[in-house]
C-alpha cells in the first residue's frame, strides 16, 4: 500500500499569503497523484489531477507539482475561502487508493 | 449538473447491518466507475471500494473485504453499498464519488454530500 505523507499538519497563514502545501508517497506514484480541498461540513471537492491539471472551475492561483515521491499543492495568494482542509490522493498503485493524512490552512 | 445523492444511514449496533444508496443524475452514469469514500469524524478521507461503469469489476479495501458489497442498476443510475458485520469503526460518513474513467476511479471528480452511518451499541 502507498502511503502518502502531508506536512505540514497546520499551517498558519494571512490572506493574500502564499501556502506550500507538501506530499510524499512511500514510493512512486509516477504523476498519479490529485489533491482535494474539504470545508468544515462539506465533502471534499477535487482541484487537481495527475499532479498538475487544474479541475474545472478551479482558480489559477492552485498549482500542482512534482513527480515520483514528492509533491507540491501551492496557492498563490490566500484568498479567504481558501481556509480549509487540503488532502493528496494517488492512483498509481490500486487497490487501495489512498489519501494523505491532510494539511489544514487556517487564518493566522 | 452533477449530482449524487447517498441516503440510508442511521444507528446500528455492533454486528449489523445496513445498505446505502447513490442516486446519480446528470451524467452518463454507466459511463464512469464509482466509488465509496468514508470519513471517521474529525478524521481523515478513506476509500472503502469501487466499481466500473458495467458493474462487472469491483474493488475493496481491506478493511472492508468480506462484509461490504457494492454493486449498481444503471437502468436505475444508482449505487449501492452493502455493509454487514459492522463494527465500531465503521462509524463514519460515507460519500459516494464519481470516478473519471469508466473502468477504473482514477481521482474523484464529483461528491455527493454524504450519509453518517453510526455504530453503536
Amino acid at each position: 500500500e502507498v502511503v502518502l505523507t502531508q506536512s505540514p499538519a497546520t499551517l498558519s497563514l494571512s490572506p493574500g499569503e502564499r501556502a506550500t502545501l507538501s506530499c510524499r508517497a512511500s514510493q512512486t506514484v509516477h504523476s498519479y497523484l490529485a489533491w482535494y480541498q474539504q470545508k468544515p461540513g462539506q465533502a471534499p471537492r477535487l482541484l487537481i489531477y495527475d499532479v498538475s491539471n487544474r479541475a474545472t472551475g478551479i482558480p489559477a492561483r492552485f498549482s500542482g507539482s512534482g513527480s515520483g515521491t514528492d509533491f507540491t499543492l501551492t496557492i498563490s495568494s490566500l484568498e479567504p475561502e481558501d481556509f480549509a482542509v487540503y488532502y493528496c490522493q494517488q492512483r498509481f498503485s490500486w487497490p487501495p487508493l489512498t489519501f494523505g493524512g491532510g494539511t489544514k490552512v487556517e487564518i493566522k | 449538473e452533477v449530482q449524487l445523492l447517498e441516503s440510508g444511514g442511521g444507528l446500528v449496533q455492533p454486528g449489523g447491518s445496513l445498505r446505502l444508496s447513490c442516486a446519480a443524475s446528470g451524467f452518463t452514469f454507466s459511463s464512469y466507475a464509482m466509488s465509496w469514500v468514508r470519513q471517521a469524524p474529525g478524521k481523515g478521507l478513506e476509500w472503502v471500494s469501487a466499481i466500473s461503469g458495467s458493474g462487472g469489476r469491483t474493488f475493496y479495501a481491506d478493511s472492508v473485504k468480506g462484509r461490504f458489497t457494492i454493486s449498481r442498476d444503471n437502468s436505475k443510475n444508482t449505487l449501492y453499498l452493502q455493509m454487514k458485520s459492522l463494527r465500531v469503526e465503521d462509524t463514519a460518513f460515507y460519500y459516494c464519488a464519481k470516478g473519471a474513467n469508466p473502468e477504473h476511479p482514477y481521482h474523484f471528480e464529483d461528491w455527493g454530500q454524504g450519509t453518517l452511518v453510526t455504530v453503536s451499541s
